[in-house]
């Protein structure tokens, strides 16, 4: 069973404007969400975070949004630059119990 | 401090074959989850570790398996390989202060011809 999912397994941007990658979950008692990106032949890093008690966590270019009555969270990357072509991976957990969407191939054209 | 560190990085195995793969963590890190990667499919969760104990499994069956010592250290093994099997396992490691944020390894990319 899906519980995390990514329904844009691709994404093409044009450096310079914004990436909006989506991921949408099923388990209400998820209680932190994350997104890892993965470069290819590497593991997936951590990229940014939120918790459940916020709607909004911001780093740098990147920024998490979760609206969790729509079970809904997007990471928004602005100004999108072509290092950012990577493979994007949300994650969602309840306590020790950690699932990943099935990816979204994010490429930014120069 | 050394990342997460998987061996082998690639292996070729036939069907009915059995595999272990190897993950140490990152020194400090006490829980080391693995997962399975295929196209299509994102990370699939297979089961984490915490002080050798096996604190969550993931929907795979028997054939899978895994275990920690008491270094941390990570062993996985599937037994009578299938094609199926055939995908990126990766095993990441998080602290106790911080368990959400897992790190990953380079992952083992498994073919079974």
């Amino acid at each position: 069973d899906q519980q995390v999912k990514q329904n844009s397994p691709s994404l093409s941007v044009q450096e310079g404007r914004i990436s909006i990658l989506n991921c949408d979950y099923t388990n209400s008692m998820f209680d932190y969400f994350l997104w890892y990106k993965k470069y290819p032949a590497e593991g997936p890093t951590f990229l940014i975070s939120i918790s459940s008690i916020k709607d909004k966590n911001e780093d740098g270019r990147f920024t998490v949004f979760l609206n969790k009555s729509a079970k809904h969270l997007s990471l928004h990357i602005v100004p999108s630059q072509p290092g950012d072509s990577a493979v994007y991976f949300c994650a969602a957990s309840e306590g020790n119990d950690m699932r990943f969407g099935a990816g979204t191939r994010l490429t930014v054209k120069p | 401090k050394a990342g997460v560190t998987q061996t082998p990085r690639y292996l070729i195995k036939t069907r009915g074959q059995q595999v272990t793969l190897s993950c140490s963590p990152i020194s400090g890190h006490r829980s080391v989850s693995w997962y399975q990667q295929t196209p299509g499919q994102g990370l699939q969760f297979l089961f984490e570790y915490f002080s050798e104990t096996q604190r969550n499994k993931g929907n795979f069956p028997g054939r899978f398996s895994g275990r920690q010592f008491s270094n941390s250290r990570s062993e996985m093994n599937v037994s009578t390989l299938e094609l199926g099997d055939s995908a990126l396992y990766l095993c990441a490691s998080s602290s106790f202060t911080s368990p959400n944020e897992q790190f990953f390894g380079p992952g083992t990319r498994l073919t079974v011809l």
